[in-house]
């Protein structure tokens, strides 16, 4: 079966530019969760959607949000971009909630601000 | 958040059991030990993911100390395609969400 789908792999922003991320989940997920991974800070939780609401959040500014759709399929936002946000951005599925069992993550969109 | 601390890199001679340590000391009685790895410019990949009792599948073991404090990850028969960073998680929970904290893992590199 299709693995997880992140759209789009590589982009280029510039400072104060907006950007959005997709994801398409595996089919019969249900649930989404969404990483950013830098050098300096590795890996880092942002926030897990499951039936289009959002079940927690990491600590990010509200700069960054994020929604589900009907379909499990989720998006990313993350406004007045930064420097410091350039990194691989992440999103993995399950099928449950609460992040339980084996995750499946996609290969990531690659977000450079300049 | 609950924290875990893995070596910063490990070498493994091709053929040879990697054993890879993780120490989680903050752990609360149902967090769940997780062991995720990520090959260079690829998403993480699933390994293995235990309680309180050992585990094994067809990749490795998962090896948790009584008291839950620590964890060692267990490949048999390390290849150079297990070249990578391991990262071990615990799988905090806050009623019905939870969240992954992952470390900054194990570089683990097996050599001929």
């Amino acid at each position: 079966k299709a693995g997880v789908t992140q759209t789009p792999r590589y982009l280029i922003k510039t400072r104060g530019q907006q950007v959005t991320l997709s994801c398409s989940p595996i089919s019969g997920h249900r649930s989404v969760s969404w990483y950013q991974q830098t050098p300096g800070q590795g890996l880092q939780f942002l926030f897990e959607y499951f039936s289009e609401t959002q079940r927690n959040k990491g600590n990010f500014p509200g700069r960054f949000s994020g929604r589900q759709f009907s379909n499990s399929r989720s998006e990313m936002n993350v406004s007045t971009l930064e420097l410091g946000d350039s990194a691989l951005y992440l999103c993995a599925s399950s099928l449950g909630p609460a992040l339980a069992g084996e995750l499946f993550f996609g290969e990531g969109s690659r977000l450079t601000v300049l | 958040d609950a924290k875990t601390t893995q070596p910063p890199s490990m070498d493994c001679a091709e053929g040879r059991a990697a054993n890879l340590p993780c120490n989680h000391s903050t752990i609360s009685g149902n967090e769940y030990v997780y062991w995720y790895r990520q090959i260079h410019s690829q998403g993480p990949q699933y390994i293995i993911h235990g309680l309180k009792n050992n585990e094994t599948n067809e990749m490795a073991s998962l090896i948790i100390t009584e008291d839950r404090k620590s964890s060692t990850l267990i490949l048999p028969h390390a290849t150079l395609r297990d070249t990578a960073v391991y990262y071990c998680i615990v799988r905090e929970r806050a009623g019905t969400a939870s969240k992954l904290t992952f470390g900054t893992g194990t570089r683990l590199q097996v050599t001929l």
